[in-house]
This record gives structure tokens, sequence and C-alpha cells, in this order.
């Protein structure tokens, strides 16, 4: 039972552009949703996160969206660098408590 | 530097053998976790704390045990137990609170000889 989906597992986007990263979720109870990004032989490292009583979250270059009526989250990069090539997780906290579950990525390259 | 320190980074155990990871920060942190990363997948969770002494289990903790003696360290421990431990394994830690960002180690790669 996946509480959280991320249905691609790869994109690629061209330096400058904008990249989309997408999160689908099945429980309306969550209250915050959070984006990590992970490079390869490292741990994440915390990206941004929303609360579920807003629809939009912005820093800097990045910002998450939240769709609460399709139960969906996305997450902007723009314009995309090649240092953001990496895996990104999206990651929900279960019955408000202090865990998280993280959907299973999507690796993201960008090219010049 | 606060941070997490996670030792070693690439760990090889024979068959039947326990191994234990170790896992310390200096964040202050009152909740620890151990994840398992395997290839393709997203991060699980094998057990958690949150506060010293006490740990509960997460959803893939058959094969594995953990103590909790002091705040600052989260030693996990791989049992021969585990049939298929070959896997890199996050520790993390957070404020107490929903929806709050853990902090990750870089992680140890545990492969089986």
């Amino acid at each position: 039972d996946q509480q959280v989906k991320q249905n691609s597992p790869s994109l690629s986007v061209q330096e400058g552009r904008i990249s989309i990263l997408n999160c689908d979720y099945t429980n309306s109870m969550f209250d915050y949703f959070l984006w990590y990004k992970k490079y390869p032989a490292e741990g994440p490292t915390f990206l941004i996160s929303i609360s579920s009583i807003k629809d939009k979250n912005e820093d800097g270059r990045f910002t998450v969206f939240l769709n609460k009526s399709a139960k969906h989250l996305s997450l902007h990069i723009v314009p995309s660098q090649p240092g953001d090539s990496a895996v990104y997780f999206c990651a929900v906290p279960p019955g408000n408590t202090d865990k998280l579950i993280f959907g299973t990525g999507t690796r993201l390259q960008v090219f010049p | 530097d606060g941070g997490i320190t996670q030792s070693p980074k690439y760990l090889f155990r024979k068959e039947g053998q326990n191994v234990t990871l170790s896992c310390e920060q200096n964040l202050n942190h009152d909740a620890m976790y151990w994840y398992r990363q395997d290839p393709g997948q997203g991060l699980r969770l094998i057990y958690y704390s949150q506060i010293v002494n006490d740990f509960q289990k997460g959803d893939i903790a058959e094969g594995y045990s953990v103590s909790r003696e002091k705040k600052e360290s989260f030693p996990l421990t791989v049992t021969s137990a585990q049939k298929n431990p070959t896997a890199f394994y996050l520790c993390a830690s957070s404020i107490a609170g929903s929806g709050q960002p853990q902090h990750f180690g870089d992680g140890t790669r545990l492969s089986i000889l």
C-alpha cells in the first residue's frame, strides 16, 4: 500500500529550463509534505516543505505546489542547473507522527 | 559543525555474522531513524526512536535490532536473521514533531561476502 507515489522514475531537462517533479498521495489527512534531494552515495538533504493549509511555498529557485483535491504535489525548479542533477524524493508524515514515508524517487538530469 | 556521522562508509559481512552500524548526532535531536535504500526504491523505515531508551519498529524491522542508550547515538545491528542485508543504510535525526525535516548522515553500504 503505497501512500506516496512518484510515477516518473527519471526526467531529463535542459539547463535553464523548468524541471517539474510530481508526487501523488492517497491520504488526505497528511499535514505536511516534504521534498528531499539525494546525490549518489550521500544521504538525502531536505529541500523544501509545504503545510497542507497552503497551496504554494517558494524558496529561491524551488517552488512546491499542493493540489489537495487531486492529492498531488509538484516541485518546480527554475531555472534548472547541472548541479540540480540528483534523485528527488517526496515524503509525508503518516498519522502526523515524527516518521516519514518516502516515495520511490525521480532521477533528474540537467544537461547543458 | 553539527551533523550526523555514520560509520563505517563501507562494510562487508560474512554469512551468519551480525554487524553493527554506527550513527552519532550532535544536533541535540530527540528523534532518530534508520532507513534502508535498495536500488530503484525509496527509503524504507527500519526502526525509529523518539526518546532515549525507547524505540519502535518501522516497516521492515525483521532481522534488525537497535538500542538508544544515549541521545546522541542510535546503533543498528544487522543480524544473521536478515536474509537480504545488502543495501545502503541511512541514519537520520530530527526535532520531535510532525513534518519536521529529518537530517541524514552519508550512509553505510553493507555488502555480503
